[in-house]
């Protein structure tokens, strides 16, 4: 069974650039999370979706970041225009609720973001 | 205040030996506590659920005090492989599907 897949795994961009992360969660999973991890902060919550529906993007930084999340099997992470401040490793993650109760979150590879 | 604290290390523990790592979080409402671990350059993977009653996975022992809002988890016998980076992870309150990691305790044994 496959698990969370993301692409690209490696990113070098200019700042300015616009940069596309795409994921594909696990089948059957109606909850998606994007995640941020640098050295100083750590792993930061960005968005998720249930259903393909945002829940929650408080931890979006800007409005240069956006997501979408057109059907179950596919979502994106957008940042437009790109800053060095940018370059870090972004996760996607996703999980599904059973019995009430929460499961596991399952992380991709991600993806490593570097912008110069 | 930070919602998750853990001490970052590092901590060099040698083989064999036990180590323990703590955790605290701010958020009393909590209801569902994590342990991750992360190896380097990789993507964190569930290691333990933490119960309010405690509980072990052969050398893995995790508890949590809610008192005093604090999550610890315990590792005997260490191995070279238990070398990684652990996340202490707590859950907001029911319904709520968002996590909050801590920045990790990073364990390297030493053979």
């Amino acid at each position: 069974d496959a698990g969370v897949i993301q692409s690209p795994r490696h990113e070098v961009t200019e700042m300015g650039q616009e940069v596309t992360l795409r994921c594909k969660p696990i089948s059957g999973h109606d909850y998606l999370f994007w995640y941020r991890q640098t050295m100083m902060r750590g792993l930061e919550l960005l968005i998720y979706f249930n259903n393909n529906v945002p829940i929650d993007d408080s931890g979006m930084p800007e409005d240069r970041f956006s997501a979408k999340m057109p059907n179950a099997s596919f979502s994106t992470l957008k940042i437009q225009p790109s800053e060095p401040r940018d370059s870090a490793v972004y996760f996607c993650a996703s999980s599904r609720l059973a019995g009430g109760k929460y499961n596991e979150q399952f992380f991709g590879p991600g993806t490593r973001l570097t912008v110069l | 205040r930070k919602e998750v604290e853990q001490d970052p290390g590092p901590f060099n523990v040698p083989e064999g030996a036990t180590v323990a790592f703590n955790c605290t979080y701010s958020n009393s409402a909590s209801q569902s506590f994590f342990w991750y671990r992360q190896d380097c350059r990789k993507e964190p993977k569930l290691l333990m659920s933490v119960y309010s009653s405690g509980n072990e996975d052969g050398r893995f022992t995790a508890q949590l005090n809610r008192a005093s809002q604090y999550i610890s988890l315990l590792i005997r016998d260490s191995k070279l492989s238990d070398s990684a980076t652990y996340l202490c992870v707590v859950n907001h309150p029911f319904g709520n599907e968002k996590l909050t990691f801590g920045t990790g305790t990073r364990l390297t044994i030493i053979p």
